[in-house]
Parts: C-alpha cells; sequence; structure tokens
C-alpha cells in the first residue's frame, strides 16, 4: 500500500516570501490532518479535513495559513506571508475517517517538508 | 482543556537495559490511545493503540503499553532495548475525534 506522499521534502524561504505545500493521502482515507512540528515539541494540528470538507481549524493562523482539499483527495497548505516562527516540520497524514468505527483515527504520516525561514 | 503528558524528555540506555517511558492524560472520558515513533530521519509511524478490552496492548518490536485507567496513563515498556530503538516516541490521545499530542521523549540507546 502506497504511504502518504508530501512534497517538497525541504524548503528554504526568506521571511515575508510565500510557500505552498502539497499531500496526497493513501487512497480511500477520507480524513486528512496537517501538522505543524516545532523542533522539540509534539505534532500540532493545524488543520482537519473529512473529505472535502474542514472539521477543525481552530489552531490554524489564518492571517496567513490556508489550506484546501479540493475534490475530496490531495490538499494544500499555503503560508503568505512566511514569518521567522513558521520554521517547523509541516506533516500531513491520514486515516480512514469516521466511518470505519474504531479505526477511525489511526493516522499514517508522511516524511513531512521541512520549512525553513530565513 | 484536555493535555497528553510525557514525563521525560530526553532518556539515555545501555543496550539491554529495561524500558520505561511515562504517558498521563487529562482526559476523562472514553479515549482511544496511541504511541507513534519517529525514526532519526524517517516519518511517524504507529508502535501500538489500545482501544478497548485487555488494557495490556503489544505493538511492533516488542514493545508494550498499559493502559490503567484510574491513573489516566498508557506507559510504554520493552523489557531489553536495543540500539535501533533509538528514536523519538510520542504519547497521543483520541478524545471526541481528535488527537492530543504529547511533547515526545527522545530515546537514545547506547551501544
Amino acid at each position: 500500500e502506497a504511504g502518504v506522499a508530501q512534497s517538497p521534502r525541504y524548503k528554504i524561504i526568506e521571511k515575508r516570501q510565500s510557500v505552498a505545500f502539497w499531500c496526497n493521502p493513501i487512497s480511500g482515507h477520507a480524513t486528512l490532518y496537517w501538522y505543524q512540528q516545532i523542533l522539540g515539541q509534539g505534532p500540532k494540528l493545524l488543520i482537519q479535513f473529512q473529505n472535502n470538507g474542514v472539521v477543525d481549524d481552530s489552531q490554524l493562523p489564518k492571517d496567513r495559513f490556508s489550506a484546501e482539499r479540493l475534490k475530496g483527495v490531495d490538499s494544500t497548505l499555503k503560508i503568505q506571508p512566511a514569518k521567522l516562527e513558521d520554521s517547523a516540520v509541516y506533516l500531513c497524514a491520514s486515516s480512514l475517517g469516521f466511518r470505519r468505527g474504531r479505526d477511525r483515527t489511526e493516522a499514517f504520516f508522511g516524511q513531512g517538508t521541512r520549512l525553513t525561514v530565513v | 482543556a484536555q493535555s497528553v503528558s510525557q514525563h521525560n524528555h530526553h532518556v539515555i540506555l545501555s543496550e539491554a537495559a529495561s524500558l520505561e517511558l511515562g504517558c498521563n492524560y487529562s482526559y476523562g472520558g472514553t479515549v482511544n490511545l496511541f504511541w507513534y515513533v519517529q525514526y532519526p530521519g524517517q516519518h511517524l509511524q504507529l508502535l501500538l493503540k489500545y482501544f478497548s478490552g485487555d488494557p495490556l496492548v503489544k505493538g511492533i518490536k516488542g514493545f508494550e503499553a498499559e493502559f490503567i485507567k484510574s491513573k489516566f496513563s498508557f506507559n510504554l515498556r520493552k523489557p531489553s532495548v536495543q540500539w535501533s530503538d533509538t528514536a523519538e516516541y510520542f504519547c497521543a490521545v483520541d478524545s471526541n475525534y481528535q488527537l492530543i499530542w504529547g511533547a515526545g521523549t527522545k530515546l537514545i540507546i547506547k551501544p
């Protein structure tokens, strides 16, 4: 089974520039998550999609971050403009979602995109 | 607010030593519990999970965890660690369909 694919693996940008990350979840997975993982901390949920609808975006800094999941499959996360404190690894994960009973929240992760803002 | 606490940020052990990593959570309702592992340069992967039933859960690579409801704990254990267990370990708790994560424990095994 193919895993969660993310690109790019690494990105270095200057502050105030914009950047976009792409995620392709495991086929058939209804739920897609974007996490931000700052060095030394656990993953922090930015946004959770169920199919193409947003379930939770309470921790997404909406003045600069945006995410979409058109057609309920691939997703992109954008930062515009970037700040120094956005330097982190951005993780995409997917899971079967709510319809599959108690396995619903076992999440499978991609390799992540390491963003450095200078 | 719900939270997950991992007791140690860094643990250093010698090979063949026994391991126990602590995890406590604050949510009082029904929870699903997970341990994830991140090996150097690799993505997060599931080590084991607890949904219901036997509170002693066995995972991959000889790891196990015990859910103690009265203590709100889900500690990870391994009787004899190997150098290849060097990684970062995360405890996560699912409540209300949201995964709440601990800050992680970096485990270093000395050969």
